[in-house]
């Protein structure tokens, strides 16, 4: 258990809505990601953050930000949520203390956009 | 860009073993990850390679060429329980951004 937790864990919204998920981490870890996984894509980076107020984009940034003003937690937000934003998002940390770090996953949160 | 392809479904018997090969082309490489997913669950951490060679943990291998962009996970003695997708991942740059293949669907059959 790598102390993780993501809230929601499901939601249902409408489009248009914004939408803000949270991770939380009670291990102080400095690096922590966001993913979505969608069937035949796999997962993939949207927005990671490498300490409190730094944050860089991932592969499929658009129409998502982020923010981590908190160690322990990294929030997405959906300014304007879209059908196509329906996903499974997973939050990981790890802890950045070397070239090679491992990843270590949220339970998820599954998102309905309607 | 990046590239990561692995067979998207496998089948083997109860007992066996089995190989999941990932292919790779990415600028940049710092390691390769394989992870363990069971339907409706998070991804776990099953092993990593920074170096050529076999990594063994228990019942399960992780090999990798870095000239070849190759790598496999090997698991022996199969359980039913060993049913889950597969990922490949190659972690590259700064931030150790993580690339994922699509996974490969294990199904264990008696």
């Amino acid at each position: 258990d790598a102390g993780i937790t993501q809230s929601p864990r499901h939601k249902v919204t409408e489009t248009g809505t914004p939408v803000t998920l949270r991770c939380h981490q009670t291990e102080n870890h400095r690096y922590m990601y966001w993913y979505r996984q969608d069937p035949g894509h796999g997962l993939r980076l949207i927005h990671y953050s490498y300490g409190v107020k730094d944050t860089d984009k991932g592969e499929v940034s658009d129409g998502y930000s982020v923010s981590r003003s908190k160690t322990e937690d990294f929030l997405l937000t959906l300014e304007s949520a879209t059908s196509s934003q329906t996903s499974v998002y997973f939050c990981a940390i790890s802890a950045g203390t070397g070239v090679t770090d491992t990843q270590y996953f949220g339970p998820g949160t599954r998102l309905t956009v309607l | 860009g990046q590239n990561i392809d692995q067979p998207t479904e496998m089948t083997a018997t109860e007992g066996a073993i089995v190989q999941i090969n990932c292919t790779y082309q990415t600028s940049g490489f710092n390691g390769l990850f394989w992870y363990q997913q069971h339907a409706g669950e998070a991804p776990t951490f099953l092993s990593y390679n920074v170096l050529d060679g076999l990594e063994e943990k228990g019942r399960f291998s992780s090999f990798l060429s870095r000239s070849k962009g190759y790598s496999y996970l090997l698991l022996k003695e199969l359980q039913m329980k060993d049913s889950a997708s597969y990922l490949c991942a190659v972690q590259t740059g700064g931030g150790n951004k993580l690339t994922f293949g699509t996974g490969t669907q294990l199904k264990v059959e008696l």
